[in-house]
């Protein structure tokens, strides 16, 4: 057990609606980042949030968003849904000490 | 912009053998960590060891090793005496040495362990 935490574990929604992904980092640990894990791109980066602000953006779509709130755990939205969306979607976790800690994922399946 | 490369897409073991996984990078970096990550059908991502660029000793966890090679930009994992349940999804990753920085992700080697 990583000590982070994400809900829900597995979402299936139709294409065109808006799904929120939750994460919560280990005790401590200010900087949160979101993976997403899909079977043509890989793992793929796709933003950064450090004590509540934004640090680095990766490959993330205008219809993504993210945001890190004052007790540190961190939402992605998903919004406008295309089956291409379809992927596993990892949050980690950090203080610093240059070591991600992985949460298990939330599986996205979009029909 | 950092890549990394595996060149292997799947392996397949006997139990009890050796293996070697291979993978390759490209950085204009001087300081950067290499790691390896596990992921088993669970989905979980679980890290199996870790290298630090500036250290000439190759990291070692238990039956696990690495070959780091720094001119050659290549970082190999060794797996001895390979078990069941190291068959998995094998990812080499890259990070620059900055507090707080992506990991840059390989495609990925499925490694199967045979009985």
């Amino acid at each position: 057990d990583s000590g982070v935490t994400q809900t829900p574990k597995h979402l299936i929604t139709a294409t065109g609606q808006r799904v929120t992904l939750r994460c919560s980092p280990r005790s401590g640990d200010l900087s949160v980042y979101w993976y997403q894990q899909s079977l043509d791109q890989g793992l793929q980066f796709l933003i950064q949030y450090y004590n509540g602000e934004e640090r680095a953006k990766g490959n993330i779509l205008e219809r993504f968003s993210a945001q890190q709130f004052p007790d540190l755990h961190s939402e992605l939205n998903l919004s406008s849904l295309e089956l291409g969306d379809s992927a596993l979607y990892f949050c980690a976790s950090s203080v610093g000490e240059n070591e991600q800690f992985f949460g298990p994922g939330t599986r996205l399946t979009v029909l | 912009a950092q890549t990394v490369t595996q060149s292997q897409p799947e392996m397949s073991v006997q139990e009890a053998e050796t293996v070697t996984l291979s993978c390759t990078y490209d950085t204009s970096e001087n300081n950067y960590y290499l790691f390896w990550y596990k992921q088993p059908p669970s989905r979980q991502m679980i890290l199996v060891i870790r290298q630090e660029a500036y250290k000439q000793q190759n990291a070692t966890e238990n039956r696990f090793s690495v070959n780091f090679q720094k001119a050659a930009k290549s970082f190999s994992l060794k797996i001895s005496d390979s078990q069941l349940g190291d068959t998995a999804m094998y990812f080499c990753a890259f990070m620059k040495h900055a507090s707080d920085d992506k990991i840059i992700f390989g495609k990925g080697t499925r490694l199967h362990i045979l009985p």
